[in-house]
């Protein structure tokens, strides 16, 4: 299983752009890359995911550079609402019932 | 649209005493999951299913045992609760049907006194 890296805590300020870099050296090529926020109170919810390059959806992008060894979760504009704690995740396609392990996530706190 | 859906949402057992967590999805999926998350920290894992029929132990599987009752259910018991296992205890699925993520239900709180 590719163990991943985040930091422990962001601070940010509303409309400021967010980025939060997650390490997977050991990534295997069956790996994606998904990343999840939780809100208090609240299971996680998927954000977006990606293989390799840049993938964008309505709420965020993920950067993937070609090595794979790291990934980047960028939150455009953040609003107090962002405040949450974000997970990256690494494991190949969960349909094949792989062994998922959470890392301890990066709590963001969005400031006024 | 249910989803994941979890039961009871919150519970208070007493030392010793026994109980099951229900979970049960509606998406089809072939996979699912027991997490524990203790406050302040992260998820971790308890048992997964990955199909009808098969269970594997996860992360933290002491005290814990599962059944997978058929492709929609799996639930989670404890058999003789003990103070260490108060925590949130979340249920999770996946498949293709999903795009290959993993979806959560809403939690059920449960503390041991």
């Amino acid at each position: 299983l590719a163990k991943t890296t985040q930091p422990i805590s962001m601070d940010s300020y509303e409309g400021q752009e967010v980025n939060i870099t997650c390490s997977h050296n050991n990534i295997a090529t069956n790996d994606y890359i998904t990343w999840y926020q939780q809100f208090p109170s609240q299971g996680p919810r998927f954000i977006i995911q990606g293989y390799k390059t840049k993938v964008t959806n309505e709420v965020a992008s993920l950067f993937i550079p070609a090595d794979r060894k790291s990934s980047t979760l960028s939150l455009p504009r953040v609003s107090l609402s962002d405040t949450a704690v974000y997970y990256c995740l690494v494991g190949a396609l969960p349909n094949y019932g792989q062994n998922f392990v959470f890392g301890p996530g990066t709590r963001l706190s969005v400031l006024p | 649209n249910a989803g994941v859906t979890q039961t009871p949402k919150f519970q208070v057992l007493k030392t010793g005493q026994s109980m099951t967590l229900q979970c049960a999805q509606d998406m089809n999926h072939n996979s699912m999951y027991w997490y524990r998350q203790d406050p302040g920290m992260g998820l971790r894992l308890i048992y997964y299913s990955a199909s009808e029929g098969t269970t594997d132990k996860g992360e933290v599987p002491n005290g814990y045992n599962v059944s997978r009752l058929n492709k929609r259910e799996f639930s989670l018991r404890l058999e003789s609760a003990a103070p260490s296992q108060t925590s949130v205890y979340f249920c999770a699925s996946s498949g293709v049907s999903s795009g290959n993520t993993i979806y959560f239900g809403e939690g059920s709180w449960l503390t041991v006194v």
